[in-house]
């Protein structure tokens, strides 16, 4: 089985503070993705990486970066967390670039920024 | 563009009823579309996909799903709910033209089953 973990279920930081989320595959996947879930928004993607070092912009990837220095690592940075990023925090992993590829999600990090 | 619309934020149904959570989906080729459940502090899983062929795809759970072309619509079918079928549930869509694989999702459908 895919198995895709994220380093915190719960997580409280305060404004400013600069915070790391990591998220981290077995399957030797290619393709990574960070969401974030929002009440009555659904799942908005925030950065892809499709190869090592490689990394694309989702819809919403203001005030936030990424990094992706080994294949099975993806991490998700807030360089000065608001309020406003509070959320859960889904990562995510497919096999490669293939249109029929299902996408592997982890069990999300609930973030609270005060 | 691509996009989903999940046109129910809620559904409620009774245990043994069959239920029905409705997707439609706008791609400006054929699709691929999915189907993923998330329970209460879960991440999602996956239920069932379409990709070609039959129109009527059977997933996990005894879940299955429609593709039906001529109305742009992939909805998420059971003959028989049970109260552990309450969950939060997304559609998703993925343009056979697009590039990097990413998926479109819907807003999502929270579906609870009474007892």
């Amino acid at each position: 089985d895919v198995k895709v973990t994220q380093s915190s279920r719960y997580l409280v930081k305060r404004t400013g503070e600069k915070v790391f989320l990591e998220c981290v595959q077995d399957m030797d996947h290619e393709n990574m993705f960070w969401y974030r879930q929002d009440p009555g928004l659904g799942l908005r993607l925030i950065y892809f990486s499709y190869d090592v070092k490689m990394k694309e912009k989702g819809d919403i990837p203001e005030g936030y970066s990424v990094s992706r220095e080994k294949k099975e690592r993806f991490s998700l940075i807030l360089e000065s967390a608001s309020t406003n990023q509070t959320s859960m925090y889904l990562c995510a992993s497919q096999p490669g670039q293939s249109r029929t590829d299902t996408q592997y999600f982890g069990p999300g990090t609930r973030l609270t920024v005060l | 563009a691509q996009s989903v619309a999940q046109p129910e934020d809620q559904v409620n149904v009774a245990e043994g009823n069959p239920l029905t959570v409705k997707c439609t989906y706008s791609v400006s080729g054929n699709p691929y579309l999915f189907w993923y459940v998330q329970y209460p502090n879960r991440g999602l899983q996956f239920l069932l996909k379409y990709i070609t062929g039959d129109n009527l795809v059977k997933g996990s759970y005894g879940f299955e799903a429609e593709f039906n072309k001529s109305q742009t619509s992939f909805h998420l079918k059971k003959p028989s709910a049970l109260v552990s079928d309450s969950a939060l549930y997304f559609c998703a869509v993925r343009d056979r033209g697009s590039t990097l694989g990413r998926l479109y999702f819907g807003r999502g459908t929270q579906l609870t089953v009474w007892p």
